[in-house]
């Protein structure tokens, strides 16, 4: 059973559109992230959700969003997609803040 | 800027013998570190950790070194084997999220 999965693996979309890529991790973890990697190839955290409390890094446009609807989800939503969105975005859990993560396999988003 | 750095972005090995992969951060008050093991079209998976209590710790054939003095940390892999091919970032927790900050990884090659 995967861990920590992600749905889509790819997601190839035009600018301007509104796309949700989705989370699940089956660990009874209480933490999760949303992580980009840009083009450069640096992992960078988005944001963290620990028990519906959410920690948004202030560098991230408020056109991402994400939405936890439950402790093993969490969602994120893009609005209104721009080229500079293209990476590959990686989902992680862990039992609590400052534990070892586990990551997802990554969604890799084409923004045409 | 970079608070943790991996300043080569590749090596190249031959099978049987050591590599050895350097990494470099910034802020004395990092206490616990890792390494992160990442196949194409994968997550990254935790490989072995440190805490700053310790110089050196040693799981099978992969050892991490740290020098808090020089604030660099090693990991060395021996013997080397053809599946250890694959990009390695070192991380550390930083920051109010308990989120990973990574280095920019390298990519290690191990040729038979």
């Amino acid at each position: 059973d995967t861990a920590v999965s992600q749905t889509p693996k790819y997601l190839v979309t035009q600018m301007g559109n509104d796309k949700s890529i989705k989370c699940e991790q089956n660990l009874g973890h209480d933490t999760m992230y949303w992580y980009k990697q840009d083009s450069k190839k640096f992992l960078k955290i988005m944001f963290s959700y620990n028990n519906k409390e959410l920690i948004i890094n202030e560098t991230v446009p408020n056109r991402f969003s994400p939405k936890s609807p439950d402790k093993a989800h969490l969602n994120l939503h893009i609005n209104s997609l721009e080229l500079g969105d293209s990476a590959v975005y990686f989902c992680a859990s862990s039992p609590n803040r400052g534990n070892e993560q586990y990551f997802g396999p990554g969604t890799r988003l084409t923004v045409t | 800027d970079q608070q943790v750095k991996q300043n080569s972005p590749s090596l190249s090995v031959q099978e049987g013998r050591i590599s050895i992969l350097n990494c470099d951060y910034t802020n004395s008050m990092f206490d616990y570190f890792l390494w992160y093991k990442k196949y194409p079209a994968e997550g990254p998976t935790f490989l072995i950790s440190i805490s700053s209590i310790k110089d050196k710790n040693e799981d099978g054939r992969f050892t991490v070194f740290l020098n808090k003095s020089a604030k660099h940390l090693s990991l060395h892999i021996v013997p080397s084997q053809p599946g250890d091919s694959a990009v390695y970032f070192c991380a550390t927790y930083g920051g109010s999220q308990g989120n990973l900050i990574f280095g920019k990884g390298t990519k290690l090659s191990v040729k038979p």
